[in-house]
């Protein structure tokens, strides 16, 4: 099974910081990598799909990029609904397997 | 719009028997492939399940494969999940999901935009 590995695990910032967070593959995936987010006791939401690609009404403060086995999430400038954990979901190979989530708060 | 709504889950013994179902509406349901992820208590997500558009094909967890059966009924517009064996490890909110690629039936098919509300399955004595 391909493992997927996010850092940092959680962090902490302020409204209005530009954040980065990154996952990498154990192997290569090209660009079979999606990114979650989930509040908490709420359904995870995709935001982006096929690396860098927006998912339809999702705020363009929210990008990705990366291929093969590195790939980042970031926020351009973090808004307070943003505060939640994230999740990168490869699906190159199956089983499709999550990084293990990075919890976002506010510091 | 597209709705997926699951029901069953509950409380069960270890070694018990439970099956989930997930009602689809608002989108051609014979088109799409669908997914099971769970989510234990206070943990990440994981993929359970996936099965092809047509039922042809079913792609399983290692760590349900042998206990859990993925099946759907397309003139139900319903998904399910067979779950048996059941593990204390196993008590997860799950959800069903739907992927996004119609027709999808290669390996990369994955979970898309669309996920039910979830149903808690609880195993204990």
């Amino acid at each position: 099974d391909i493992q997927m590995t996010q850092s940092p695990s959680a962090m902490s910032a302020s409204v209005g910081d530009r954040v980065t967070i990154t996952c990498r593959a154990s192997q290569g995936i090209s660009n079979y990598l999606a990114w979650f987010q989930q509040k908490p006791g709420k359904v995870p939401k995709r935001l982006i799909y096929a690396s860098s690609s927006l998912q339809s009404g999702v705020p363009s403060r929210f990008s990705g990029s990366g291929s093969g086995t590195e790939f980042t999430l970031t926020i351009s400038s973090l808004q307070p609904e943003d505060f939640a954990t994230y999740y990168c979901l490869q699906h190159n190979s199956y089983p499709p397997t999550f990084g293990q989530g990075t919890k976002l708060e506010i510091k | 719009q597209v709705q997926l709504v699951e029901s069953g889950g509950g409380v069960v013994q270890p070694g018990g028997s439970l099956r989930l179902s997930c009602a689809a509406s608002g989108f051609t349901f014979s088109s799409y492939g669908m997914h099971w992820v769970r989510q234990a208590p206070g943990k990440g997500l994981e993929w359970v399940a996936f099965i092809r558009y047509d039922g042809s094909n079913k792609y399983y967890a290692d760590s349900v494969k042998g206990r859990f059966t993925i099946s759907r009924d397309n003139s139900k517009n319903t998904l399910y999940l067979q779950m048996n064996s059941l593990r204390a490890e196993d008590t997860a909110v799950y959800y069903c999901a739907k992927d996004p690629t119609l027709y999808c039936s290669s390996t990369s098919c994955s979970p898309g935009g669309y996920w039910g509300q979830g149903t808690l399955v609880t195993v204990s004595s």
